[in-house]
């Protein structure tokens, strides 16, 4: 069945730690994003890539990094995690086009202590 | 000014009334608007998109756009508890075929069986 995975569904750290945060998708969708949302407030755009080797900072400034070698994988990753990097992570995926239709992964919840 | 802005709500409504969901946006330039519902805990799925003036209707579901005025709604007749989530309004806000949606922070439903 056709999806968008992510990896790992919930994560506590400490801080300086690096860590990636997976995301795959089973669609053959060319547009990827990482979205950051933290409780009751709106989706932030962090990273986005329209296809293999494309990727660009999202609207909203982040210390991650995004890796795009493979059509289905999107990894985002902290070098050094810190508290303020607590939050919501959702990867979505899309066709070209219109690109009406985001399909979200389930998200990550990253706690860093 | 946010970019796009809804009434964080909460909207509470009985069941089987007539729930009313709006959201303005500040580019006059924007071309797709989207409506996203949200389960607490859950990602975003797609209900509705719609792209040129007037009423859009897909159930019990109908989005109303009205781009000289800067703003987009989404009614749901016959509301049921089931429908209790946070709507989130996107727009696409460049006429260009780059896709990046900008979201509101939502509205929060809640229906009272």
């Amino acid at each position: 069945e056709a999806d968008i995975y992510q990896t790992p569904r919930y994560l506590v750290i400490g801080t300086g730690k690096k860590i990636t945060l997976e995301c795959s998708q089973t669609m053959g969708h060319d547009k990827m994003y990482w979205y950051q949302q933290d409780p009751g407030m709106e989706l932030h755009l962090i990273h986005y890539s329209y296809g293999v080797n494309s990727t660009e900072k999202g609207d909203l400034s982040s210390e991650s990094t995004v890796s795009r070698i493979r059509t289905e994988h999107f990894p985002l990753t902290l070098e050094s995690a810190r508290p303020s990097h607590t939050s919501q992570y959702l990867c979505a995926s899309s066709d070209q086009g219109r690109g009406e239709k985001l399909f979200f992964g389930s998200g990550t919840q990253l706690s860093v202590l | 000014q946010k970019e796009v802005e809804q009434n964080s709500g909460p909207l509470s409504v009985p069941e089987g009334a007539i729930a009313s969901l709006n959201c303005t946006y500040s580019d006059r330039v924007s071309q797709s608007f989207f409506w996203y519902r949200q389960y607490s805990g859950k990602s975003p799925e797609l209900i509705m998109s719609i792209y040129s003036n007037g009423d859009k209707e897909d159930g019990r579901f109908t989005a109303q756009l009205n781009k000289a005025s800067q703003y987009v709604s989404l009614l749901i007749r016959d509301s049921q508890p089931s429908d209790s989530a946070t709507y989130l309004c996107a727009v696409n806000p460049r006429m260009d075929s780059s896709y990046k949606l900008i979201f509101g922070s939502g509205t929060r439903l809640l229906v009272r069986p």
